[in-house]
C-alpha cells in the first residue's frame, strides 16, 4: 500500500509559538491530502482538504488563519498551528489518497502538546 | 450534514466472533469504510463497501445496507491483537475523497 509519513511525531511547545507539521507521500503523488485532528477518546475530525497548487478548503468551524495549510508539491503538505494555545493540544493526522484510489492512507500522526 | 453512530465500547473473548454496528445519516453517500486504530497510532484500512452486501477479507467482513443506512464489521476468531478502536467512515458523494468518521468503537478482547 501507499506510504505517508509525518514529521515530527511528537512536539511540545510553549503557548503563543507556532508549530509546523509536515506530511509526505513517499511513493506516490497526492494531489489531495487531508488534515484531521483527534482529541483523546474521540474520533477523527476533518479539519481541511489540502489541494496541490491551490488554497485549502476548511471545514466549518476551523480557523484558516490559525491552521495554515500549504500544499506546495505533489508529495508534501504542511500544517502550521499559529499562536498555539493549550486547547490546540491534540493528535494531528494527515492522509492522502491515490489519484484513482478508493481509500485514504494515513500518516502516523503528530502529537502536539502546548504548555 | 453527516451523522455517524457506533457503540462506544465492546468486550469479547479471544477466539469468538464480534459484530460492530454503524448507522449513518448523510447528505450524500459514496462508500462506507472501516478502519482499525490502535491507541496512539494512525488508522489502518480494513474494508469498504459501496454496494449492498457482504465483503469478506480473511477474518474481517463488512456488510452494507444503503436503504437502512447501516453497516457492520464482523471479526472472526478474535485475537488479543484485535483490541483496538474500530472507526466507521462515510465518503462524501460530492467530494469523492472526503471522509467523515464515526466516534469509533473500542473493542476489548479478553483471554
Amino acid at each position: 500500500g501507499a506510504v505517508v509519513s509525518q514529521h515530527p511525531s511528537r512536539v511540545i511547545c510553549k503557548s503563543g509559538t507556532s508549530v509546523k507539521i509536515e506530511c509526505r507521500s513517499l511513493d506516490f503523488q497526492a494531489t489531495t491530502m487531508f488534515w484531521y485532528r483527534q482529541f483523546p477518546k474521540q474520533s477523527l475530525m476533518l479539519m481541511a482538504t489540502s489541494n496541490e497548487g491551490s488554497k485549502a478548503t476548511y471545514e466549518q468551524g476551523v480557523e484558516k488563519d490559525k491552521f495554515l495549510i500549504n500544499h506546495a508539491s505533489l508529495t508534501l503538505s504542511t500544517l502550521t498551528v499559529t499562536s498555539a494555545h493549550p486547547e490546540d493540544s491534540s493528535f494531528y493526522i494527515c492522509s492522502a489518497s491515490l489519484p484513482a484510489g478508493e481509500t485514504q492512507y494515513f500518516g502516523p500522526g503528530t502529537r502536539l502538546l502546548v504548555l | 450534514g453527516q451523522n455517524i453512530d457506533q457503540p462506544t465500547e465492546m468486550t469479547a473473548t479471544e477466539g469468538a466472533i464480534v459484530q460492530i454496528n454503524c448507522t449513518y445519516q448523510t447528505s450524500g453517500f459514496n462508500g462506507l469504510f472501516w478502519y482499525q486504530q490502535h491507541a496512539g497510532e494512525a488508522p489502518t484500512f480494513l474494508s469498504y463497501n459501496v454496494l449492498d452486501g457482504l465483503e469478506e477479507k480473511g477474518r474481517f467482513s463488512s456488510f452494507l445496507s444503503r436503504s437502512k443506512g447501516y453497516s457492520y464489521l464482523l471479526l472472526k476468531e478474535l485475537q488479543m491483537k484485535d483490541s483496538a478502536s474500530y472507526l466507521c467512515a462515510v465518503r462524501a458523494l460530492y467530494n469523492f475523497n472526503k471522509f467523515y468518521f464515526g466516534s469509533g468503537t473500542k473493542l476489548n478482547v479478553k483471554p
